[in-house]
């Protein structure tokens, strides 16, 4: 199993400019999240997805967009780009078989606008 | 206001020693806690995760503790190696929902030769 993955792993946008960030797991698990991480900052929760064509806002969703028309993939979409949203944002998925089962997180992109 | 505070920021310590990492949290209502090791560059991975009636959980080198009465956690790391350079995580689930993990601002371990 390859776990998470995502791409890219690094980007540079201009403000204004929009992108997509990918995210797949080939683990079958249910939920799925996006986290953004802030230099001195604990993850914060942007969106996250319970199952396929099931998606809700987490803290942070202002500026972005999700959908999740399967159960492996879970982009997350940038459609203007601001200063403000350069960090680095992780993936993560979980099952759901209970409560304290492990969230696995994918290796990250380093996103920097410009 | 749910919380996790971890402390110290920062930690340096030689190869070969021990050393604890803590994390107090204000999160109710608490469901389980969980320590994440983060490497430079990576997702973070877990640790170890505790549910309200554990109070140690092992994973090698690494055993945590739990004690839900003063909401504190503890992180202790046996005979460091320079791989568990790395920040470490204490994150704690709020409640049975599926996306309330309260993620604190991490220890930043360094362990030299």
């Amino acid at each position: 199993n390859a776990g998470v993955t995502q791409t890219p792993k690094f980007r540079i946008l201009k403000i204004g400019q929009s992108m997509t960030l990918q995210c797949a797991q080939d683990m079958n698990h249910n939920y799925m999240y996006w986290y953004r991480q802030d230099p001195g900052m604990g993850l914060k929760l942007i969106y996250y997805s319970v199952g396929a064509g099931i998606t809700d806002k987490g803290e942070v969703p202002n500026g972005y967009n999700v959908s999740r028309s399967t159960t492996e993939d879970f982009p997350l979409r940038l459609e203007l780009a601001a200063p403000s949203q350069t960090s680095v944002y992780f993936c993560a998925s979980r099952a759901i078989a209970g409560e304290t089962d492990t969230q696995y997180f994918g290796p990250g992109t380093r996103l920097t606008v410009l | 206001k749910n919380q996790v505070e971890q402390s110290p920021q920062s930690l340096i310590i030689l190869e070969g020693k021990n050393c604890t990492l803590q994390c107090n949290y204000t999160v109710s209502p608490f469901s389980n806690l969980r320590w994440y090791k983060q490497d430079t560059g990576r997702g973070p991975v877990s640790l170890t995760i505790m549910t309200f009636s554990e109070n140690t959980k092992s994973n090698g080198r690494y055993t945590a503790t739990l004690d839900a009465d003063t909401k504190q956690s503890s992180l202790h790391i046996t005979a460091s190696q320079l791989s568990d350079s790395a920040s470490y995580i204490c994150v704690v689930s709020a409640g049975a929902g599926t996306y309330k993990y309260i993620f604190g601002t991490g220890t930043r371990l360094k362990v030299l030769a």
